[in-house]
């Protein structure tokens, strides 16, 4: 069956250090998301991404976030100065109809 | 504008025993609903989905959920509880037909099965 693929599954990174999650949607899906939870607490909508471009982004998703498809392959989420509350695990998920298939996320820890 | 509530933040049942984990949405626009089940320290698995085709939803590991709209509900039943069936369960509401599509999760429900 196909897979969301994210990597690294574990960043540790320094406060105010650059940090880029990667995806790889599935192949023939049209619709990218990025979903954060913090521990313990619930899923919370980042950013949604079609036909290149945001289509929909949440009030967490400031100016420190970016995202990017460059190569019609993987879909990034950059958080450009990190804060110590900006450790979560972060989802990828893509679509192309009604279901959504998620990554098995990435834990960012910000020391 | 959606939204999700999940009633009942930890549930436990006995081996054996019946499922009922409580969800209601709001939402604008006919509303597509999902269950996940997330292990821990792990992601998120799809049990099931409803697109509005039949009301009454079948999903994996013995999973079902009823989509009621008079009562804006679609609980996850399983007619017997496993001990692999502990995990957190999120329900989430999505618009589907928008570019955005986002998803909006409810807090979640623990699930603790007993011996």
């Amino acid at each position: 069956e196909p897979e969301v693929t994210q990597t690294p599954s574990h960043q540790v990174t320094q406060m105010g250090q650059e940090v880029i999650l990667r995806c790889v949607p599935i192949s023939n899906h049209l619709y990218f998301y990025w979903y954060r939870q913090i521990l313990g607490q619930k899923v919370e909508f980042l950013v949604s991404f079609y036909n290149n471009e945001i289509s929909e982004k949440s009030e967490i998703f400031d100016d420190q976030f970016s995202v990017e498809r460059p190569d019609g392959s993987n879909f990034t989420l950059k958080i450009r100065s990190t804060k110590l509350e900006d450790s979560a695990m972060y989802f990828c998920a893509s679509r192309r109809h009604y279901g959504y298939t998620f990554g098995s996320g990435t834990r960012l820890t910000v020391v | 504008a959606q939204s999700v509530t999940q009633l009942g933040s930890h549930v436990s049942v006995s081996e054996g025993a019946l499922v009922l984990l409580r969800c209601n949405y709001s939402s604008s626009v006919p509303p597509y609903l999902f269950w996940y089940v997330q292990y821990p320290n792990q992601g998120l698995q799809l049990l099931l989905k409803y697109t509005s085709a039949a009301t009454l939803v079948k999903g994996i590991n013995g999973f079902e959920a009823e989509f009621k709209k008079s009562e804006t509900s679609f609980h996850l039943t399983k007619p017997s509880a496993h001990m692999s069936d502990a995990a957190e369960y999120f329900c989430a509401v999505s618009d589907v037909n928008t570019n955005a599509g986002k998803s909006t999760f409810g807090d979640g429900t623990t699930l603790t099965v007993k011996p």
